[in-house]
């Protein structure tokens, strides 16, 4: 079955700190790969996407995001956390490249950034 | 680009009533999303729509579920005879053939009493 891994629930982290969030996906296919953010209060809005390329892929608000097809990943970072980053981040994989409509998302990570 | 619009915002309903969602999708979007979303989880697909045509259900969507956009443009989203696992998010998002690229509304928060 097509699923999406996101490794951490929560995840607690002081201004400039590093951050890198984990996505395993399933499937060895063809896949778009997204990262999706959801502020306090605010509906889901793109992070970044891959759909082909170069598979380091760089976002909004200095995130990027590196695809690793070997290892069917797609982690997240941004070298220095704000605490405007606090939100939810979701990761999702489009399968089967543009034939398919559907994205499949993982359960979610909630980055909390403290001051 | 107005953003996609969804009505209502919250909806509070009684076990056994129907409830039906509207989404206004971006214009000119010809790709239409529904998805459901409960606490914890990340939003689960139920349906889409390439124009008015409805081209994938989710095993999600059960026989209560149904989905229009009958003129290719917003969508409704019926629940019929609810029930109290039906309480969720549900999002509507709207894409363009070839760009891939969902863009997502502010959801309708359902709480069956």
């Amino acid at each position: 079955a097509q699923s999406v891994s996101q490794h951490n629930h929560h995840v607690i982290l002081s201004e400039a700190a590093s951050l890198e969030l984990g996505c395993n996906y399933s499937y060895g296919g063809t896949v778009n790969l997204f990262w999706y953010v959801q502020y306090p209060g605010q509906h889901l809005q793109l992070l970044l996407k891959y759909f082909s390329g170069d598979p380091l892929v760089k976002g909004i608000k200095g995130f990027e995001a590196e695809f690793i097809k070997s290892k069917f990943s797609f982690n997240l970072r941004k070298p220095s956390v704000q605490w405007s980053d606090t939100a939810e981040y979701f990761c999702a994989v489009n399968y089967g490249g543009t034939s398919y409509g559907k994205l499949t998302f993982g359960q979610g990570t909630i980055l909390t950034v403290h001051p | 680009d107005t953003g996609v619009s969804q009505d209502p915002r919250h909806k509070i309903t009684k076990r056994g009533q129907n409830v039906t969602f509207r989404c206004d999708p971006i214009s000119e979007h010809n790709r239409l999303y529904w998805y459901r979303q409960t606490l914890g989880q990340g939003p689960e697909f139920l349906t889409y729509f390439q124009n008015e045509a409805q081209l994938e259900k989710s095993r999600l969507l059960s026989d209560r579920f149904s989905a229009e956009r009958p003129k290719g443009s917003f969508s409704t989203l019926e629940i019929q005879r609810t029930e109290q696992g039906d309480s969720a998010m549900y999002l509507c998002a709207s894409s363009s053939q070839g760009a891939e690229t969902q863009y997502f509304g502010p959801g309708t928060r359902l709480l069956v009493l």
